[in-house]
This record gives structure tokens, sequence and C-alpha cells, in this order.
């Protein structure tokens, strides 16, 4: 079946633009990450979706950065006036958060954000 | 808090030779869940393996094993005569459970280079 799927590939935007980075999960997964892929900061957890819950937005680095999920299904992470340290690649992952079990989390091809 | 070390930042080996991968994990909690994902150039991270903290059983799949000791809190990856293929930044990661919010840790990955 279809892996998880990440849009745009690449983006490359100025300094203090917004930008809007798509992921589509794994049919079927109710639980959906992001992570960030920095060369400083290594591979670290933004934010956690789980169904129609309220979601775990601890991971987040600023008020700048927002995400939502729409119908518990597709979600869009948004950086609003973007910096140079946004730079990074942005991985997306989902489970099936059957509840109850850790389950593995599949991860899609990231999108590679450039600023400026 | 829970912490994972990679300190092998990077690894070249010659093709066929055997290589491992050290990975030492902290946590507090008694359930955990290890993972092993690698990422290949195309910079998609891939899943390889999950252990979890009750299951100390090694584990050998083609030419990849596992080596999960409790004693030593580490989780080692071995490849067994290496293919070019193999040329990738694997990841180790941890995940304690909590029936909610599974967000990996990771470590910094190692870079290993199969050279034909």
């Amino acid at each position: 079946g279809a892996g998880v799927s990440q849009s745009p590939s690449n983006k490359v935007t100025e300094k203090g633009k917004d930008v809007e980075l798509r992921c589509d999960p794994i049919s079927g997964h109710t639980a959906l990450y992001w992570y960030r892929q920095s060369l400083g900061q290594g591979l670290e957890f933004l934010i956690y979706f789980q169904g129609n819950s309220a979601p775990d937005k601890s991971g987040l680095p600023s008020d700048r950065f927002s995400a939502e999920r729409t119908g518990g299904s597709v979600s869009t992470l948004t950086i609003q006036r973007t910096q140079q340290e946004d730079s990074a690649v942005y991985l997306c992952a989902s489970s099936l958060g059957a509840g109850g079990r850790v389950e593995t989390q599949y991860f899609g091809p990231g999108t590679r954000l450039l600023v400026l | 808090a829970q912490k994972v070390t990679q300190a092998q930042t990077e690894i070249s080996v010659v093709e066929k030779e055997d290589v491992t991968l050290d990975c030492v994990y902290e946590t507090r909690d008694t359930t955990y869940y290890l993972f092993w994902y690698k990422q290949p150039p195309s910079g998609e991270l891939v899943f390889l393996i999950r252990r979890n903290s009750f299951d100390e059983q090694n584990e050998i799949s083609g030419r990849y094993s596992w080596n999960f000791q409790k004693s030593t809190s580490s989780f080692n990856f071995t490849i067994t005569a290496s293919q070019v293929v193999d040329s990738a930044v694997y990841f180790c990661a941890l995940t304690t459970s909590n029936f909610g919010n599974e967000k990996l840790t990771f470590g910094t990955g190692t870079r290993l280079t199969i050279i034909p």
C-alpha cells in the first residue's frame, strides 16, 4: 500500500515569508507525528496528533510554528515569518495509534526547507 | 529524561566485511521500546526493527542482527558481509510506553560507508 507522502519535496523561501508543508499519512493510521532534522539539532520531535484529540505541541520551537490535521487524516505544518534557522528537513510519520501498545512509526520522504 | 547515544559518527568498511553499529540508551522507565531506522541518500527513514524492554532475545534477519542487552543498556546492530547498498545513515531511537504520545528520541546517527 501507499506509504506516507509529503509535499513539496523541496521548498526555497525568503526570510520572513510563511510556508506550508503537507503530510498525507498511511491510510488507517490515526497517529501522526512531525519531526525536524537539522545539522545542529539532529532529529527532534515537533508535534503529535491522535485522531480527533487535541495535539501535543510540546516540541514546537516557537509560536511561529503551528500545525493542524483535518478530518483525522492530512496534516499541514505552517511556519510563519521564516528564519534562516528554520532551514531543515521536516519529516512526517504515522502509526496505527491503536492504543494499548506502542506502534511503529513509518516516515515520509521529508520536505527539505531552505530559508534564504 | 531519555537519551540515546550513538558514539560512532562515521564508519567505513570494505565490502563483505562485518560491521557493528553501537547504540546506548538511558531511561528511567521500566517499559520502553527501541528502534533502528536506516536513512539512505534519498532521505526517507526506513524502519528496520523494534524491540521492547521485556524481550531481550537477539534477532537475526538475513545479514542483519541485533544484540539487546539491558545490563549494559545497549542495542547494537551488526551487518554481516556488508554490501554497497548498506551505505546509509543509521539511527537508533527510543520511546517509552505511555499509551499516548510515543514520540521517538533519536541518537545522532552513524554514517556507514561501504567501500566497493
